[in-house]
């Protein structure tokens, strides 16, 4: 089946790191998103990862990438007051490249 | 280059009445998806059209349809509201041929039914 899971909330401290966690299902997905939606904005694409890659390194942006666990992280270095949005783990399956599954976000919020 | 654009923002409708929202692609893109995103949830697949054809479809009934025109743009049609339509409708274009089908969305319309 295709099914993305992701906590709801996360809370961290400015400057500190924030990390999102996200479990996937179908072993066939070729990509894998983070996706940010930032309040009535549309969904802005911040990064990818190819399916055969374990890790990937973007300024203050790193993915994890478990396959044998289905799992993917997002890691925020030096998370700011900017940074509060609600962010979206994605993948596409092999099986249907039309389309990106979505999990239900992690709403990100910034403590002073 | 311009980006995705949707219109019209906001709506409101009546249950039972039909609802067009329509998307204009990103310059250079060709093809668009369609997603239906409820209040505190992820978006959901409805369908793309890839060269005025339909290229995938979500777990959305048929009263949900769409159209692709020549120079990209698009409509989304949903027949038959219902009051479970209410959501945000994004838009997203992408190019086919890309190598990591990069969708780029719109902001989005955000239908209400009563």
């Amino acid at each position: 089946g295709e099914d993305v899971e992701q906590s709801l909330f996360l809370s961290v401290r400015e400057g500190d790191s924030s990390v999102i966690n996200c479990t996937y299902t179908d072993s066939s997905s070729t990509y894998l998103y983070w996706y940010k939606q930032e309040p009535g904005a549309g969904l802005q694409l911040l990064t990818y990862i190819f399916s055969n890659m374990d890790m990937k390194q973007d300024q203050r942006l790193t993915v994890l990438l478990n396959k044998k666990d289905k799992h993917l992280s997002l890691r925020i270095a030096d998370t700011q007051t900017g940074d509060s949005a609600i962010y979206f783990c994605a993948e596409s399956p092999y099986s249907s490249a039309s389309k990106i599954i979505f999990g239900s976000g992690t709403r990100l919020s910034i403590r002073p | 280059e311009t980006g995705v654009t949707q219109s019209p923002t906001h709506l409101i409708k009546t249950r039972g009445q039909q609802v067009t929202l329509r998307c204009s692609s990103q310059s250079g893109h060709n093809t668009v998806s369609w997603y239906q995103q409820a209040l505190g949830q992820g978006p959901q697949f409805i369908f793309q059209y890839y060269r005025e054809e339909e290229n995938g479809r979500g777990n959305f009934p048929p009263r949900f349809s769409g159209l692709q025109f020549p120079n990209y743009s698009s409509e989304l049609n949903v027949n038959a509201l219902e009051l479970d339509d209410s959501a945000l409708y994004l838009c997203a274009s992408s190019f086919i041929g890309g190598t990591y089908n990069e969708q780029f969305f719109g902001p989005g319309t955000r239908l209400t039914v009563l």
